[in-house]
């Protein structure tokens, strides 16, 4: 069966150091994968998509990386602050079939605390 | 903030009453889609419309519907509710074009407990 796995302990770091989240995923093949922040009762904020084809991408303290044979993705915060401190999830999205629909999938997330 | 609103924000229903949740889209957004999220889970996707017609769905039955007007705006409705349907419920917009669909984004959501 498919599957998306995040750890669900929580991440505990250090004001400053960077933060390395990981999502694994099982028979899938998907076209690509998105990296969301949830802060506690509000809707998932889009943080940094990356395709299938592309090994790694970068926005200002962001990094994600994606190895399509071990079937992994790692996000990193650089220099974290204790204003990071929320829930990540990952999504797979599979290539569009012909009617143009899909399904998107979600882990369950990783907690990360920032401590200052 | 996203631009994407929902209503209510707050919602308690018994078992077996029927609900309709609200979501008014990003402007220019042609594409909305419907999460539950359990506490400690991730969204999961019941369903998703583009232009008025339902475009894909997830594992959910029948008694979940959907409907997605002209202007973009969407409700969720859920008949027949069971103790198992209290989540948050998300409604997502995005623009699709060449089949694609670009970045989501998330409203707040509505929380919705049945007893």
């Amino acid at each position: 069966s498919q599957k998306i796995e995040q750890n669900s302990e929580a991440l505990n770091i250090q004001e400053g150091k960077t933060a390395t989240l990981t999502c694994n995923y099982t028979n899938y093949s998907p076209a690509y994968l998105q990296w969301y922040r949830q802060d506690p009762g509000r809707g998932p904020v889009f943080l940094l998509l990356i395709r299938e084809n592309e090994k790694e991408k970068r926005k200002e303290r962001l990094k994600v990386t994606f190895d399509t044979t071990l079937k992994q993705s790692l996000f990193h915060i650089t220099a974290s602050q204790p204003a990071d401190s929320a829930t990540y999830l990952c999504a797979l999205r599979l290539a569009a079939s012909s009617g143009g629909s899909y399904i998107p999938t979600f882990g369950r997330g990783t907690s990360l605390i920032v401590h200052p | 903030e996203t631009g994407v609103t929902q209503s209510p924000t707050h919602l308690i229903k018994t078992r077996g009453q029927q609900v309709t949740l609200r979501c008014s889209s990003q402007s220019g957004h042609n594409t909305v889609s419907w999460y539950q999220q359990a506490l400690g889970q991730g969204p999961q996707f019941i369903f998703q419309y583009y232009r008025e017609e339902e475009n894909g769905r997830g594992n959910f039955p029948p008694r979940f519907s959907g409907l997605q007007f002209p202007n973009y705006s969407s409700e969720l409705n859920v008949n027949a509710l069971e103790l198992d349907d209290s989540a948050l419920y998300l409604c997502a917009s995005a623009t699709t074009s060449g089949g694609q669909n670009n970045e989501q984004f998330f409203g707040p959501g509505t929380r919705l407990t049945v007893l």
